[in-house]
């Protein structure tokens, strides 16, 4: 039972346009909800994360809108580089319990030179 | 210098072996994890120590064994290795549990295991 849904599942932007990727969960208790990168042969790395007393994270190019009452939460990437061609996975996981990480299935973004 | 590195990097074997696949984090960091990313590249905890202790162990096969000798290690044994075990293992490390902050998890390079 995937206790957080991601999509699309895949996406082609254009460079320097805007990829979006929606998250959703169900279990309230979640309070950490980081999302991973990773490239082809690698491990995930952390890009950005957020927890719940906040709606909205920018780091560069990438931000995190979150929406507690939807239990929804998502990642946008500005001006899309062929560089950010890549693997995104959202995740929850609860702080004050086990840190255990819930991903998302992941959504493989291309961007198009 | 690498913070979380896992060996062998690649691992082909036949059915019904025993295989062994070791990590190591150099960050100082109390807690580890082991994961498996099937070929639809979903990834999913099974093992997770806190200072050698084990504080998640997920619906995994009992043929899967993680052993953590010291804070620093935390190996996955595998027996009697089954076709459906093919898929890349990532070990990862964060700071403590005990901290109470969210913390990031450092993921290894993984292990991609082809079982024959």
């Amino acid at each position: 039972q995937q206790q957080v849904k991601q999509s699309p599942q895949s996406l082609i932007v254009q460079k320097g346009g805007i990829s979006i990727i929606n998250c959703a969960y169900e279990n309230t208790a979640f309070d950490y909800f980081p999302w991973y990168q990773q490239f082809p042969g690698k491990g995930p790395a952390l890009l950005i994360a957020i927890r719940p007393d906040v709606s909205e994270k920018k780091e560069g190019r990438f931000t995190i809108s979150f929406n507690k009452s939807a239990k929804q939460f998502s990642l946008h990437i500005m001006d899309s580089q062929p560089g950010d061609s890549a693997t995104y996975f959202c995740a929850a996981s609860r702080v004050s319990s086990d840190y255990k990480l819930s991903f998302g299935a992941g959504t493989t973004v291309t961007v198009r030179a | 210098d690498t913070a979380v590195s896992q060996t062998p990097k690649y691992l082909v074997t036949q059915m019904g072996n025993d295989k062994s696949i070791k990590c190591e984090q150099n960050l100082g960091h109390d807690t580890m994890y082991w994961y498996k990313q099937d070929s639809k590249k979903f990834l999913k905890i099974m093992f997770s120590y806190n200072n050698k202790e084990l504080i998640i162990n997920e619906t995994v096969p009992n043929r899967f064994s993680p052993k953590s000798p010291d804070k620093a290690h935390l190996n996955l044994h595998i027996n009697s290795l089954e076709l459906g075990d093919s898929a890349v293992y990532f070990c990862a490390s964060t700071l403590s549990l005990a901290s109470g902050e969210s913390d990031t998890q450092y993921f290894g390079p993984g292990t991609r295991l082809t079982v024959l």
